[in-house]
């Protein structure tokens, strides 16, 4: 199992400004998932963060817009640039090892919450 | 696009009784289905993973059908308890270790 942290765990920030949000696993994972959750809503995966590559953006989230870095295999950050109102939500991290025969588990961070004003 | 459905509703059930919630998805059979259970202000936790060749996986007060032919999960929890009372999300697997999840069906179990 793996327990994950995140910083800051809510902000309000004003329009046109950047937030990093950061993860940090407990041991060292292959994979680093960044997800947003409306209230409500189910989870959207923005993007895969893997150590030594650039992250695989998922459909209409740029690199611009949500820079990630991971540079090592138990932390991550995500940048949400230039805010707008739309970008307030719960912006969570979570982390998992493929393999066949295993649980495909997702061990996920207790979450961001962002509000843009 | 594969989506989920799950009911938007809330259940409402007495503490002893069965809860049983349904995930429908709309496109092909994912190779498994995962279930996670949500608290509030917290990120979702892992339950139970069912493969697409399994029809039923058991885990204590835990049960999970999966149906490839009705493209339906069922979850359910026996013997239900107020501390069940949760979000639970339905999650399908998309390749590559990718999932997409359900919005998730609220739970009360009252005592």
């Amino acid at each position: 199992s793996a327990v994950i942290s995140q910083k800051p765990s809510r902000d309000i920030c004003q329009r046109g400004t950047s937030l990093t949000i950061q993860c940090q696993v407990d041991s060292q994972v292959t994979m680093m998932f960044w997800y947003r959750q409306q209230p409500g809503q189910s989870l959207t995966l923005i993007a895969t963060a893997n150590q030594g590559s650039e992250a695989t953006y998922e459909s209409g989230f740029v690199i611009d817009k949500f820079p990630i870095s991971r540079p090592n295999l138990t932390f991550s950050t995500l940048t949400v640039s230039n805010m707008s109102p739309e970008d307030s939500s719960i912006y969570l991290c979570s982390a998992g090892e493929p393999g066949t025969g295993g649980t495909h588990e997702q061990f996920f961070g207790p979450g961001t919450r962002l509000t843009v004003l | 696009s594969q989506k989920i459905e799950q009911n938007s509703e809330a259940l409402n059930i007495q503490e002893g009784k069965t809860a049983t919630l349904t995930c429908n998805y709309t496109n092909y059979s994912p190779a498994y289905l995962q279930w996670y259970r949500q608290d509030p202000g917290r990120g979702p936790v892992f339950l139970l993973l069912i493969r697409e060749n399994e029809k039923e996986k058991r885990k204590e007060r835990l049960k999970v059908t999966f149906d490839t032919t009705l493209k339906q999960s069922l979850f359910h929890i026996t013997a239900s308890q107020p501390a069940d009372s949760a979000t639970y999300l339905c999650a399908l697997d998309t390749g590559g270790f990718k999932t997409i999840f359900g919005a998730g069906t609220r739970l009360f179990v009252k005592a």
